[in-house]
């Protein structure tokens, strides 16, 4: 069974595009988080959520909007996409905050390209 | 200063051998360490979690050095199984949540 995952895989648009990637995990987790790791392969958190909230929020353009309906999903819209947005987008989640020991399981990825 | 710090590599090391990585770490306040695995192209997994007493699970052994501000990762007797990426990642939790990762260390184990 999927612990946490994410829709779709491989995500190719042109600029300017308007484009929703979408996460699930059935952990049972509190917190789930979106990270970008770039062609430098440097994982960078952009948001975190915990029980829906918004509790992370990186310095992050705000093209990006996350969106959590309920604990077990987080989605991220992204508007008005650009060249620099080309990435791997990972979702993860975890039991409760990060701060503490709990491992945090990451989705499978999100390759985006932006033409 | 990087909030995290990882030597990139490559290390190449033959099978068998012992390998060493450090990461230092800046916010002195930093809570919780972790070391995760990434293999190319995959999503980051645990691989451990580091404890201030220091902790070993087979041929892995962790250790976190507060006064120095860095946590290591000892690997015995490589295996070519064993090459992937291993990042560092350091947790705070005081008033608000950072979660920082490594930029990673490369290993590859040659037969």
């Amino acid at each position: 069974d999927t612990a946490v995952s994410q829709t779709p895989k491989y995500l190719v648009t042109q600029m300017g595009n308007d484009k929703s990637i979408k996460c699930e995990q059935n952990l049972g987790h509190d917190t789930m988080y979106w990270y970008k790791q770039d062609s430098k392969k440097f994982l960078k958190i952009m948001f975190s959520y915990n029980n829906k909230e918004l509790i992370i929020n990186e310095t992050v353009p705000n093209r990006f909007s996350p969106k959590s309906p309920d604990k077990a999903h987080l989605n991220l819209h992204i508007n008005s996409l650009e060249l620099g947005d080309s990435a791997v987008y990972f979702c993860a989640s975890s039991q409760d905050l990060a701060g503490n020991t709990d491992t945090q399981y990451f989705g499978p990825g999100t390759r985006l390209t932006v033409l | 200063r990087k909030e995290v710090e990882q030597d990139p590599g490559p290390f190449n090391v033959p099978e068998g051998a012992t390998v060493a990585f450090n990461c230092t770490y800046s916010n002195s306040a930093s809570q919780s360490f972790f070391w995760y695995r990434q293999d190319c192209r995959k999503e980051p997994k645990l691989l451990m979690s580091v404890y201030s007493s220091g902790n070993e699970d087979g041929r892995f052994t962790a250790q976190l050095n507060r006064a120095s501000q860095y946590i290591s990762l000892l690997i015995r007797d490589s295996k070519l199984s064993d090459s992937a990426t291993y990042l560092c990642v350091v947790n705070f939790s005081g008033g608000y949540q950072k979660v920082t990762f490594g930029t990673g260390t490369k290993l590859q184990v040659i037969p």
